[in-house]
C-alpha cells in the first residue's frame, strides 16, 4: 500500500524559476494539504483541499498555488522560487475534514527544496 | 492564531534515561495529536487523546491531555536509540480538519 506518494524526493532551483510539486494519495480520502516544514518552525500549512474541487489558503500562502486535479492527486505550484522558499514540503491526506478524535493525517516523506 | 509551544526543543539522553516532552498553549483543543518523525520521513500519527485529564500508554511511551485542554505532555520510560527522532504535537478542534503544530523536539537517545 503506497499511501502518500511525493514527487520529485529532492530539487535544486534558481531563484526566479518555476516547479511543480506533485503528490498522490491512494486511501480514497476526501482532504489534501500541503505543509512546508522549517528547522524549529514545526510543519506549517500553505493550502488544503477540504474535499475534491475545493482549495483554501493556510497559514503561508503567500508564493504558492494549488492545484486539487482529482480526489487522487494535489499539486503544488511555485511560480518564481524564492530563496525564502527553501525547505522541505510535505503532501498529507485524510480522509475527511471534520477533525475529531478519529481525524488522522497520512503524510508522504517530503520533497526537499532548495532555492539559490 | 492559536499557538502550541513544546519544550524542550533538543533533548539528548542515555538509553536508559526517562524523559519528558511538554507542549503548552493558551487555546482550548479538542483533540491533541502526538507524532513521530524519522530522518527522511514523514510524521507519523502515534496518539490522540480528547479528554481533559486523559491519560494514554503506548508500551513506553505515556501521554497525557491537561485537564483544561490546553497543554499535554509525552513520557517516555527507559529511553532506547530507537526511540531517536522528532516528536510533534498537533492541537485540533472538531468539525475543522486543520492541525496546529508545536515546533517539534528532537529527541536523541544514545547507546
Amino acid at each position: 500500500n503506497a499511501g502518500v506518494t511525493q514527487t520529485p524526493k529532492f530539487q535544486v532551483l534558481k531563484t526566479g524559476q518555476s516547479m511543480t510539486l506533485q503528490c498522490a494519495q491512494d486511501m480514497n480520502h476526501n482532504s489534501m494539504y500541503w505543509y512546508r516544514q522549517d528547522p524549529g518552525m514545526g510543519l506549517r500549512l500553505i493550502y488544503y483541499s477540504a474535499s475534491e474541487g475545493t482549495t483554501d489558503k493556510g497559514e503561508v500562502p503567500n508564493g504558492y498555488n494549488v492545484s486539487r486535479l482529482n480526489k487522487r492527486e494535489f499539486s503544488l505550484r511555485l511560480e518564481s522560487a524564492a530563496p525564502s522558499q527553501t525547505s522541505v514540503y510535505f503532501c498529507a491526506s485524510s480522509e475527511a475534514f471534520r477533525g475529531g478524535p478519529n481525524e488522522k493525517l497520512f503524510f508522504g516523506s517530503g520533497t526537499q527544496l532548495s532555492v539559490l | 492564531t492559536q499557538l502550541l509551544e513544546q519544550s524542550p526543543q533538543f533533548l539528548s539522553i542515555q538509553e536508559g534515561e526517562n524523559l519528558t516532552v511538554y507542549c503548552n498553549s493558551s487555546s482550548v483543543f479538542s483533540s491533541l495529536q502526538w507524532y513521530r518523525q524519522e530522518p527522511g520521513e514523514g510524521p507519523v500519527l502515534l496518539v490522540t487523546v480528547v479528554t481533559g485529564g486523559e491519560v494514554k500508554k503506548l508500551k513506553r511511551l505515556t501521554f497525557q491531555f491537561g485537564d483544561a485542554r490546553k497543554d499535554s505532555s509525552l513520557h517516555i520510560t527507559a529511553a532506547q536509540p530507537g526511540d531517536t527522532g522528532l516528536y510533534l504535537c498537533a492541537g485540533g478542534l472538531n468539525g475543522y480538519g486543520k492541525l496546529t503544530f508545536g515546533q517539534g523536539t528532537i529527541l536523541t537517545v544514545h547507546p
